[in-house]
C-alpha cells in the first residue's frame, strides 16, 4: 500500500519568508509525528498528533514553528520568517496502532538562503 | 532524559563479511526499539522493531537483539553486500509520560566494498 508522502521534496527559500511543508500519512494511522534532521545532528522530535487529542508541541524550537492536522489525516508544518538555521530535512512519520511501528516519509529538504 | 549512542560512527567492510552495529541507551524503561536504514538524501526505512518484552527479531540477513536491562541493542548483518551501504539508525520509544516519541542515535555510516 501507499506509504507516507511529503511535499515538496525540496524547498529553497529566502530568509524571512514563510514556508509550508505537507505530510500525507498512511491511511488509518492515527498518530503523526514531525522530526527535523540537521546536518551533523541526529533526528530531533518536533511535534506529535494523536487522533483528536491536543498535539504535543514540546519539540518545536520557537514560536515561528506551527503545525496542524486537518481531519485527522493530512498535516502541514509552517515555518514563519525563516532563518538560515532552519535549513534541514523535515521528516514526517505515522504510526500503526497495533505494532506501534513508525513509518517515515521521504522528507522535505529545506534550504534557507 | 533518554540518550542513545551508536558505535561505531562509521564502518567500512569488504563484501561478504558479517558485521555488528551497536546501540546503547541510558534509560532502560523503553516501550520498543526500532532499527532504521537511511540512504543518502532519502527518508528512513524501518528494518526491525523489537518490543520491550522481546529479545530479538530477524528479517532475512538482519538480526536485532535487545538487552533492556543493560541498555543495549545490536544489529547483526550477515554476508554483507554493497547494497547494504547506508546509515543505520537506532531509535527507542520511552514507556513513561512521553512514551510516543522516538529518541534517535546519530547513526552508523556503513560502507560495504565490492
Amino acid at each position: 500500500g501507499a506509504g507516507v508522502s511529503q511535499s515538496p521534496s525540496n524547498k529553497v527559500t529566502e530568509k524571512g519568508k514563510d514556508v509550508e511543508l505537507r505530510c500525507d500519512p498512511i491511511s488509518g494511522h492515527t498518530a503523526l509525528y514531525w522530526y527535523r534532521q540537521s546536518l551533523g545532528q541526529g533526528l530531533e522530535f518536533l511535534i506529535y498528533f494523536q487522533g483528536n487529542s491536543a498535539p504535543d508541541k514540546s519539540g518545536l524550537p520557537s514560536d515561528r514553528f506551527s503545525a496542524e492536522r486537518t481531519g485527522g489525516s493530512v498535516s502541514t508544518l509552517t515555518i514563519q520568517r525563516t532563518q538560515q538555521e532552519d535549513s534541514a530535512v523535515y521528516l514526517c512519520a505515522s504510526r500503526d496502532s497495533y505494532y506501534n511501528e513508525q513509518f517515515f516519509g521521504p522528507g522535505t529538504r529545506l534550504t534557507v538562503l | 532524559k533518554q540518550e542513545v549512542t551508536q558505535i561505531p560512527a562509521a564502518l567500512s567492510v569488504p563484501e561478504g563479511e558479517n558485521l555488528v552495529l551497536n546501540c546503547s541507551f541510558t534509560d532502560s524503561a523503553i516501550y520498543n526499539l526500532q532499527w532504521f536504514r537511511q540512504d543518502p538524501g532519502k527518508g528512513l526505512t524501518s528494518l526491525l522493531l523489537i518490543q520491550s518484552s522481546q529479545r530479538e527479531q530477524t528479517s532475512g540477513r538482519l538480526n536485532a537483539s535487545l538487552d533492556k536491562s543493560s541498555g543495549r541493542s545490536t544489529l547483526y548483518i550477515a554476508a554483507s553486500q554493497p547494497g547494504d551501504s547506508a546509515t543505520y539508525l537506532c531509535a527507542v520509544r520511552g514507556s513513561g509520560g512521553s512514551n510516543y516519541k522516538l529518541t534517535f542515535g546519530k547513526g552508523t555510516l556503513l560502507t560495504v566494498n565490492p
